[in-house]
């Protein structure tokens, strides 16, 4: 069961800013452990987005920015895009069920 | 260029077995430790195991330990998971993918296959 609790869904129209957010606990992020993101658009494998809190993988566009502090962590994408449309999820490791968990997914949608 | 390709989905009964493979290529295989994620229809990612490079480091999700078991073959570059007693909560898409990091606290997943869907259904 995933112990990241992310907002089921954010919206805005291009051009904006939006922000998920992942809460965790003690035991995950607050650890404290590294919290990733991933966007999965629908027909795709899942792809990285932001690794060790706030670093991005090559080809990643520097819209996409992460942060973190406490038991908690956010993701920011700037200048919304149409193709920033999908689910997104945040990943940690947590220490008391001594495996990786997954947030819950927040579906951005572009009004 | 990094690539997993995964294999062996299909439909099986509950209560039945079934091999997932994932051949890998494109890095190093042996020098990276290797995750096993699933999609239920309708629902989030699932983190389901993960097995150190060397083979002996394995994690399980509490919902898939004592029925599936990871394995890896260094030498065929490939990783497996063998899943028994199936149920039908175990129907899902189930993604290979090489994971990354300094420490496994610190484990994040780089690069995924597109998936192989298995249907637990009588």
């Amino acid at each position: 069961q995933s112990i990241l609790t992310q907002p089921p869904s954010v919206s805005g129209a291009p051009g904006q800013r939006v922000t998920v957010s992942c809460t965790g606990s003690s035991s995950s992020i607050g650890a404290p452990y590294d919290v990733h993101w991933y966007q999965h658009l629908p027909g795709s494998a899942p792809k990285l987005l932001i690794f060790g809190n706030n670093n991005r993988p090559s080809g990643v566009p520097d819209r996409f920015s992460g942060s973190k502090s406490g038991p908690s962590a956010s993701l920011a994408i700037t200048g919304l895009q149409a193709e920033d449309e999908g689910d997104y999820y945040c990943q940690s490791f947590d220490s008391r069920l001594n495996g990786f968990v997954f947030g819950t997914g927040t579906k951005v949608t572009v009004l | 260029e990094v690539q997993v390709l995964e294999s062996g989905g299909g439909l099986v009964q509950p209560g039945g077995s079934l091999r997932l493979s994932c051949a890998a290529s494109g890095f190093t295989f042996s020098w990276f430790a290797m995750t096993w994620v699933r999609q239920a229809p309708g629902k989030g990612l699932e983190w389901v195991s993960t097995i150190h490079d060397d083979g002996v480091g394995i994690f399980y999700a509490d919902s898939v330990r004592g029925r599936f078991t990871i394995s890896r073959d260094n030498s065929g570059n490939t990783l497996y998971l063998q899943m028994n007693r199936l149920r039908t909560d175990d129907t899902a898409v189930y993604y290979c993918s090489k994971a990354a990091g300094a420490t496994t606290g610190n484990y994040y997943f780089d690069y995924w296959g597109q998936g192989a869907l298995v249907t637990v259904s009588s």
